[in-house]
């Protein structure tokens, strides 16, 4: 069972467009991290939240916390080509440190 | 400052063989955690090493194994090879020991085929 449900796995969308990726667990977090990853390439973080509520963004991109800190989603408003990219939710769980568990990833291709 | 690092970028094994992965952490972390990516999957992870001892393990056989050097980079050894070991292989690393905060940093990865 996948501690970290994240959806969609897959979205496929025009440039312009707006999209919201999901990211749910029944697990409390300590903090959540979001990562994009291009083919062959490690993640590379995003953004970490780490108050229930709280809103980060990250100039197109707007990433929320949820206020019991078990759910996280990642917002872009006019989506580029260049936002092309598998993304990636992964949580800290509050008794294991720093291990990170991660979601099974949502790839967006943005068509121009 | 220099990024985390990993050698080599590709490794083709055959099934039983022995492979051993290498990880540079970024300068001023003494973290190392290593993780296991299946393709079109989520990182799982297989363990982290702090000051040279395993700090925590995810679910993972005996045979993955590992080492951390007093510079504080890192080794996976992986024994007696299977085809579902093919996969990407990841390094993190971050520092303060692994606490919940702190940012982890990965490396491009070494991509493990198994035949």
């Amino acid at each position: 069972t996948q501690l970290l449900e994240q959806s969609p796995q897959f979205l496929s969308i025009q440039e312009g467009e707006n999209l919201t990726v999901y990211c749910n667990s029944s697990s409390v977090f300590s903090s959540l991290q979001w990562y994009r990853q291009e083919p062959g390439e490690g993640p590379v973080l995003l953004v970490t939240v780490v108050t229930g509520g709280e809103v980060k963004k990250l100039k197109r991109l707007t990433f929320q916390f949820g206020d019991a800190r078990k759910d996280s989603s990642l917002h872009i408003t006019a989506a580029q080509p260049g936002d092309t990219g598998l993304y990636l939710c992964a949580g800290v769980e509050e008794t294991s440190g720093s291990r990170l568990t991660f979601g099974e990833g949502t790839q967006l291709t943005v068509n121009p | 400052e220099t990024g985390v690092t990993q050698s080599p970028t590709h490794l083709i094994k055959t099934r039983g063989q022995q492979v051993t992965l290498r990880c540079s952490s970024q300068s001023g972390h003494n973290t190392v955690s290593w993780y296991q990516q299946a393709l079109g999957q989520g990182p799982q992870f297989i363990f982290q090493y702090y000051r040279e001892e395993e700090n925590g393990r995810g679910n993972f056989p005996p045979r993955f194994s590992g080492l951390q050097f007093p510079n504080y980079s890192s080794e996976l050894n992986v024994n007696a090879l299977e085809l579902d070991d093919s996969a990407l292989y990841l390094c993190a690393s971050t520092r303060g020991g692994g606490r919940a905060w702190n940012e982890q940093f990965f490396g491009p990865g070494t991509r493990l085929t198994v035949l």
